[in-house]
C-alpha cells in the first residue's frame, strides 16, 4: 500500500525559505522507473506542478519557479525534500507530493497515482 | 507550457444520467514513447486528487467501470454513464507528457 505524507510549517514570513518534505511507505525510489512529484494548489484554483524527481535522481522543475526550488531525495528515509525560497503570500497553497504511477503490469506511466493528504502554508508576515 | 482547456466549467446533473467533460491541448499530447499521458482526477472538498483514468483511457485501480475516458491529439473526453452522488466535486485533466505536467481549470460536477 503506497502512502505519502507532507509535513513543514503551516506559516512562513515573506522572503523566508520553505522546507517541505514528503516522507512515503509502500515504494522505493531506488526502483526503476519511480518518482516522486510537488504540486500546489492556491486556494479555490487549479493544482499547479512545481517539480518531480526520478529514481536516478534526474530532476524536473517548473520553468516559472525554477529558480526558487530545489528537489532532493533521501532513500534511506523514503524522503523527498522541496525547498523554495523567497515566499511570497500568492505562495499560499496546499502541497502536495505525489507517486509516479505504477501499473498493475509493473510498469511506472508519468502522471500521478497517489497522493499525500497535503499541507496547507500561509505566506503573512 | 502546454495549456489545458475544459468544458464545461460546472456541469449540473440529475443522479442516475450520464455526465461528459471535455479537454483539450493547445498542442498534441502524444509522447515519443507512442503514449499520450492524459489523466482525469477527481476532487472533494477538502481532499487531495484522487485519480480516476491514465494514458487517456485506462482505468486506475478501483475506479468504478462507469468512468470512461476517450479522445486523442489534442481532444479528450471523460464520461461518466450514470451518475451517483459520491460522483460530487471537481474533476481535472492533467498532461503528463512533457513537463511541467499542466492541469486544466478544472469541472465542477453537481447533482441537479
Amino acid at each position: 500500500q503506497i502512502t505519502l505524507k507532507e509535513s513543514g510549517p503551516t506559516l512562513v514570513k515573506p522572503t523566508q525559505t520553505l522546507t517541505l518534505t514528503c516522507t512515503f511507505s509502500g515504494f522505493s525510489l531506488k526502483t526503476r522507473g519511480a518518482g516522486v512529484g510537488w504540486v500546489r494548489q492556491p486556494p479555490g484554483k487549479a493544482p499547479e506542478f512545481l517539480a518531480f524527481i526520478y529514481w536516478d535522481d534526474d530532476k524536473r522543475y517548473s520553468p516559472s519557479l525554477k529558480s526558487r526550488l530545489t528537489i532532493t531525495k533521501d532513500t534511506s528515509k523514503n524522503q523527498v525534500v522541496l525547498v523554495m525560497t523567497n515566499m511570497d503570500p500568492v505562495d499560499t497553497a496546499t502541497y502536495y507530493c505525489a507517486h509516479r504511477i505504477l501499473a498493475s503490469s509493473g510498469w511506472h506511466f508519468n502522471g500521478f497515482d497517489y497522493w499525500g493528504q497535503g499541507a496547507l502554508v500561509t505566506v503573512s508576515s | 507550457d502546454i495549456v489545458m482547456t475544459q468544458t464545461p466549467l460546472s456541469s449540473p446533473v440529475a443522479l442516475g444520467q450520464p455526465a461528459s467533460i471535455s479537454c483539450r491541448s493547445n498542442q498534441s499530447i502524444v509522447h515519443s514513447d507512442g503514449n499520450t499521458y492524459l489523466s482525469w482526477l477527481h476532487q472533494r472538498p477538502g481532499q487531495p486528487p484522487r485519480l480516476l483514468i491514465y494514458k487517456t483511457s485506462t482505468r486506475f485501480s478501483g475506479v468504478p467501470d462507469r468512468f470512461s475516458g476517450s479522445g486523442a491529439g489534442t481532444d479528450f473526453t471523460l464520461r461518466i454513464s450514470r451518475v451517483e452522488a459520491e460522483d460530487v466535486g471537481v474533476y481535472y485533466c492533467m498532461q503528463a507528457t512533457t513537463f511541467p505536467h499542466t492541469f486544466g481549470q478544472g469541472t465542477k460536477l453537481e447533482i441537479k
